[in-house]
């Protein structure tokens, strides 16, 4: 498998404004999530979509939303941010086939947000 | 509520010695548990994963983890530590009902001294 790729690598965005992050996953990877990793701590589950639908959602307000597409795209929208933003943001899909749980990550957008 | 607990932020061990991260989980149903290893600048990638098959699981670059259920544990190990397995570890658990969700550690630091 060659992986999850992640846009932009680096962003800096201030407070209040909007940011669309993307990710691309293979053929066949109909689940993907997204984490929220901020410095020095583990990923966070923010949410999961599967066949382009939201099925499960972590701790996160509102202003978090995503997109799934039938290409095996996805994308995370942030609004409204703030400084507590600031973070690695992973998205993490799942083949069909695979077993449960068994993610594959891509290397993340880290957002600072000033 | 799912948590693990990792015990030692950051663990030094000499090239050629034992590796030994510990993890405690916290589940109130069977649970899944993982281990993950990230680079730096790369995302997680996963090394073992404990389904409630063999309570000794193999994974990849000589690690493995024992699952423990009396001690709530899953600590991974390596025989012989080597300068290539520097890197951030973490330990996660799911539940077993389907759900991607992982919940996550706040994970070790692996430092090899040569």
């Amino acid at each position: 498998e060659t992986g999850v790729t992640q846009s932009p690598t680096h962003l800096i965005k201030t407070r209040g404004q909007q940011v669309t992050l993307r990710c691309s996953s293979q053929s066949g990877h109909n689940t993907v999530s997204w984490y929220q990793q901020a410095l020095g701590q583990g990923p966070q589950f923010i949410f999961q979509y599967y066949r382009e639908e939201e099925n499960g959602r972590g701790n996160f307000p509102p202003r978090f939303s995503g997109l799934q597409f039938p290409n095996y795209s996805s994308e995370l929208n942030v609004n409204a941010l703030e400084l507590d933003d600031s973070a690695l943001y992973l998205c993490a899909s799942r083949h069909t086939n695979s077993g449960a749980n068994v993610l594959t990550f891509g290397a993340g957008s880290r957002l600072t947000v000033l | 509520a799912q948590s693990v607990t990792q015990l030692g932020s950051h663990v030094s061990v000499s090239e050629g010695a034992l590796v030994l991260l510990r993890c405690n989980y916290s589940s109130s149903v069977p649970p899944y548990l993982f281990w993950y290893v990230q680079y730096p600048n790369q995302g997680l990638q996963l090394l073992l994963k404990y389904t409630s098959a063999a309570t000794l699981v193999k994974g990849i670059n000589g690690f493995e983890a024992e699952f423990k259920k009396s001690e709530t544990s899953f600590h991974l190990t390596k025989p012989s530590a080597h300068m290539s397995d520097a890197a951030e570890y973490f330990c996660a658990v799911s539940d077993n009902f389907g759900n991607e969700k992982l919940t996550f550690g706040t994970g070790t630091r692996l430092t090899i001294i040569p």
